[in-house]
Order: C-alpha cells, then sequence, then structure tokens
C-alpha cells in the first residue's frame, strides 16, 4: 500500500506558467509537508499544514500556494514559474505530537525551460 | 534556531565493513528528534532510524545503528556488513519539540560502496 504518494513523477513546462502537485497521505497523519531540493541535493522545507491549517512558512515567494482540501492532501500549486524554481519537490507527512516519524512521498522532478 | 551539519560531502567503503557517517547538531530545544534517511540514486527519501533526545539507549535497526552522543551534540550514522545497495546519499535531520514540524536536513553524505 502507497503510504505518501505524488502526482505527476516528473513535469516539464515553460517559464512563466502555472503548474499543480498533488500529494496524498493514507497514513492517517494530521500533518503534511512541502520540501523542496536543489540541484545540490539540499532538502528545504517550504509549507506545513497541520489539520488544514498553515504552520510553517518559510520564506518562500507567495507565487507557491499551498491548498489542503482535507488531512489526506496537501496540493503545492505554483504560479508563474520561473527556472529557479527547477528542482525536485517532496511532500511527507507525520503526526504532529509524535516526533519519530515523518514520512516521504516519491518526489516530483520539476524542470521549467 | 535549529542546524544540522555534516561534514563528509562523500565517503567510500569496502564491502562488508562497517562505514560510520557523521552528523552533528545544535538547538536550544530540550527536547528533539533526530534522524537519519536515505536517498538511493532512484531519488526516494527512506527513513532508516529515529533517535529520541531522551532516549537512554542507541536507536539499533537492522544493520543501522545510530551513535547517539548527547553531551558532544553528535548522533552518527554507523552501517555495518556494507552492501552495494547502500550506496546512497544519506541526510540527517532533527525536528525540535516547539515547532514540532520544525524538520531540519543536513547537507547529506554520499557514501559509496565498492565490491
Amino acid at each position: 500500500d502507497t503510504a505518501v504518494s505524488q502526482t505527476p513523477k516528473y513535469l516539464v513546462t515553460q517559464m512563466g506558467n502555472d503548474k499543480s502537485i498533488k500529494c496524498e497521505q493514507n497514513l492517517g497523519h494530521d500533518t503534511m509537508y512541502w520540501y523542496k531540493q536543489d540541484s545540490k541535493k539540499f532538502l528545504k522545507i517550504m509549507f506545513s499544514y497541520n489539520n488544514k491549517e498553515l504552520i510553517i512558512n518559510e520564506t518562500v515567494p507567495n507565487r507557491f500556494s499551498p491548498k489542503s482540501p482535507d488531512k489526506a492532501h496537501l496540493n503545492l500549486h505554483i504560479n508563474s514559474l520561473e527556472l529557479g524554481d527547477s528542482a525536485v519537490y517532496f511532500c511527507a507527512s507525520s503526526h504532529f505530537y509524535r516526533k519519530d516519524t515523518q514520512y516521504f512521498g516519491p518526489g516530483t522532478r520539476l524542470t521549467v525551460l | 534556531a535549529q542546524k544540522i551539519t555534516q561534514t563528509q560531502p562523500g565517503m567510500f567503503v569496502q564491502e562488508k565493513e562497517a562505514v560510520t557517517l557523521d552528523c552533528t547538531y545544535d538547538t536550544s530545544d530540550p527536547s528533539y528528534g533526530l534522524f537519519w534517511y536515505k536517498q538511493p540514486s532512484s531519488g526516494e527519501m527512506i527513513f532508516l532510524i529515529y533517535q529520541g533526545s531522551y532516549d537512554q539507549q542507541n536507536a539499533t535497526e537492522g544493520r543501522y545503528s545510530l551513535n547517539f552522543q548527547k553531551a558532544r551534540k553528535s548522533a552518527n550514522l554507523v552501517i555495518s556488513a556494507s552492501q552495494l545497495g547502500d550506496s546512497a546519499m544519506y541526510f540527517c535531520a532533527m525536528r525540535g519539540q516547539y515547532n514540532n514540524n520544525d524538520m531540519r536536513f543536513g547537507a547529506g553524505t554520499r557514501l559509496t560502496v565498492k565490491p
């Protein structure tokens, strides 16, 4: 059974376009996250949602907007894509009050041309 | 602020030998969790092992063990009996108490297992 899933796995698009990445978890977790991994493999948290409320919003451009229709889903919408947005985006989930778990999705490789 | 440091960009180990990947951290939280993840060339992030800051014993999961030295703020990963499939990037991460969702990652160590 898939625990954390993301679609699409690959996304190639032109500069200026708007795109979305979907994430779903079936682990019963109440918190979901988006991370960005750059070309140097550095992972940085972008957003966190707990019970559909935004908890963390690191210094991410407002072109990025997370949307959580329910506890099991956290989608990432990106407006006016730029070359620098090219990266791998990971969704993850965990329990808010348990520190011992955080599971990642397979990642979405976004390439902006 | 939390900080995770992995000082080894790359490591080599002979197959069947043990290897230690270093991780040091800095935090003012009294309670925190330390994680190790493996990222093979296929790209997924695989959870390996967890150590709580108040856990009395070092965590172990199969061939993985975490050498936790709280006073030194280090959480090194030990992989015993290395296998070719262990070749991957390894990330150390920490999650604090007061901001439960604030997980910070180190820069990673690329491990290559030689036959």
